[in-house]
């Protein structure tokens, strides 16, 4: 199945540092979501995203739903040691099936204190 | 809050065996997926149910099959479980007819097939 491209895989920051990541598709998406993943956990949705351009926060985190609808980005402000975890993106694209996301492979974040 | 719990945290089994995953949501979802998780590989769709009794597969159902008796409960089963079946199951339940795609993740059973 289609998978979308996420980047970057992986991430070694410094407590405090912002942190990016994005994502992006050949399709057209209608439904951006931001998944988290604790070691050993099932990933945990922190941010859902409808309309093109749409930008949300979640506390530190915020989100945006790309323009062109094929891409979304996450930002981290001010990182902190309980964001370490995987990162993962997911989205809908306009005539999928109904309810079915397609994953990101994630990205790793390590936060050094 | 929506709640989705799995049967088991770990799971050793050997191989031929067949195994039974249990899913259970508690928030009346009429959607319920069963994915499996690879390092390197992402999350992967073996089957999904849109509603009681309903079933399609997804992108990798060989070896597996399910059951959807209850709206609650979704089962994921492994008829032969072999090696290369070791993996993370992750079992996931989204309200249908809403026009919202957001899918709440249980917290996983870790396979292993020995």
């Amino acid at each position: 199945g289609q998978q979308l491209n996420q980047s970057p895989q992986s991430m070694f920051i410094q407590e405090g540092e912002d942190v990016s990541m994005n994502c992006t598709s050949s399709s057209i998406f209608n439904t951006w979501l931001w998944y988290k993943q604790d070691p050993g956990e099932g990933p945990v949705l922190l941010i859902a995203l409808y309309k093109a351009g749409e930008l949300t926060s979640n506390g530190r985190l915020t989100a945006q739903f790309g323009i062109t609808r094929k891409d979304s980005f996450l930002n981290i402000s001010a990182s902190i040691p309980s964001d370490v975890g995987i990162y993962f993106c997911a989205g809908r694209r306009y005539g999928g099936s109904q309810g079915n996301l397609i994953f990101g492979k994630g990205t790793k974040l390590s936060v050094k204190p | 809050d929506v709640k989705v719990t799995q049967s088991s945290r770990y799971l050793v089994k050997r191989t031929g065996e067949k195994v039974f995953l249990e899913c259970v949501q508690d928030m009346d979802h009429e959607n319920m997926f069963w994915y499996r998780q690879d390092p390197g590989l992402g999350l992967r769709l073996i089957y999904f149910s849109y509603d009681v009794k309903m079933k399609e597969k997804g992108d990798i159902p060989e070896g597996y099959s399910v059951s959807r008796e209850k709206k609650e409960r979704f089962s994921l089963i492994l008829e032969s479980a072999s090696t290369n079946q070791t993996s993370m199951y992750l079992c996931a339940s989204r309200k249908a007819g809403t026009g919202v795609y957001e899918q709440y993740f249980g917290p996983g059973t870790r396979l292993t097939v020995t």
